[in-house]
């Protein structure tokens, strides 16, 4: 079973570019969240989707857009890198949102911005 | 504002030996997951625990909620080099999220 695939696994961007960073799962999941983790801070919510069409920001959204199409994709938009994107982004889906169910996670994007 | 805090965040021990990390919140959750994140890859999910005191296990590992659904442990015995690891507590918050500490970092030196 594939889960949730993230791509890219790595990816060096410089200043002000963009970029998508994408995310698939095939278990017909309603909700996907998107987190980035920094050295040593944990987890924290950029965005989440409750279901397609419907989209809602997190804990730290300035600087990233999302989208949610379809039930599988979840793509995460940098329009203007900066380096304090600098991190790892981790990709996850829920069956619901309830506390007694998990987060499923892909393998990570580790992004660097020079 | 961190609203779960982990502790201790980084710890070593030899392989055979027991060790207890904990999460703490002055908030109440309805329930509370315990992830293990190993390198290069994304958490994956051990356990959740949903009423106050309740006792899980997983083979050598034991999770136990607090009476008040505002603190758990995560106890290892007889730790292997398997169990090294990043563990991390969530707590489940009203508004479709998770709250996530910063890990309590675990390396079992064989």
């Amino acid at each position: 079973n594939a889960g949730v695939t993230q791509t890219p696994k790595f990816r060096i961007l410089k200043i002000g570019q963009s970029m998508t960073l994408q995310c698939t799962q095939d278990m017909n999941h309603n909700y996907m969240y998107w987190y980035r983790q920094d050295p040593g801070m944990g987890l924290k919510l950029i965005y989440y989707s409750v279901g397609a069409g419907i989209t809602d920001k997190g804990e730290v959204p300035n600087g990233y857009n999302v989208s949610r199409s379809t039930t599988e994709d979840f793509p995460l938009r940098l329009e203007l890198a900066a380096p304090s994107q600098t991190s790892v982004y981790f990709c996850a889906s829920s069956y619901t949102s309830t506390g007694a169910q998990p987060q499923h996670f892909g393998d990570g994007t580790r992004l660097s911005i020079l | 504002t961190q609203l779960l805090e982990q502790s201790p965040q980084f710890l070593s021990i030899q392989e055979g030996e027991n060790l207890t990390v904990y999460c703490n919140s002055s908030s109440v959750f309805s329930s509370l997951q315990w992830y293990r994140q190993e390198p290069g890859e994304g958490p994956v999910l051990l356990v959740t625990v949903v009423t106050g005191g309740e006792v899980k296990k997983l083979k050598r590992l034991t999770f136990q909620f607090g009476d008040a659904r505002k603190d758990s442990s995560l106890h290892i015995t007889a730790a292997q080099p398997g169990d090294t690891g990043l563990y991390l507590c969530a707590g489940a918050q009203g508004n479709n999220r998770l709250a996530f500490g910063k890990g309590n970092q675990v390396v079992v030196i064989p």
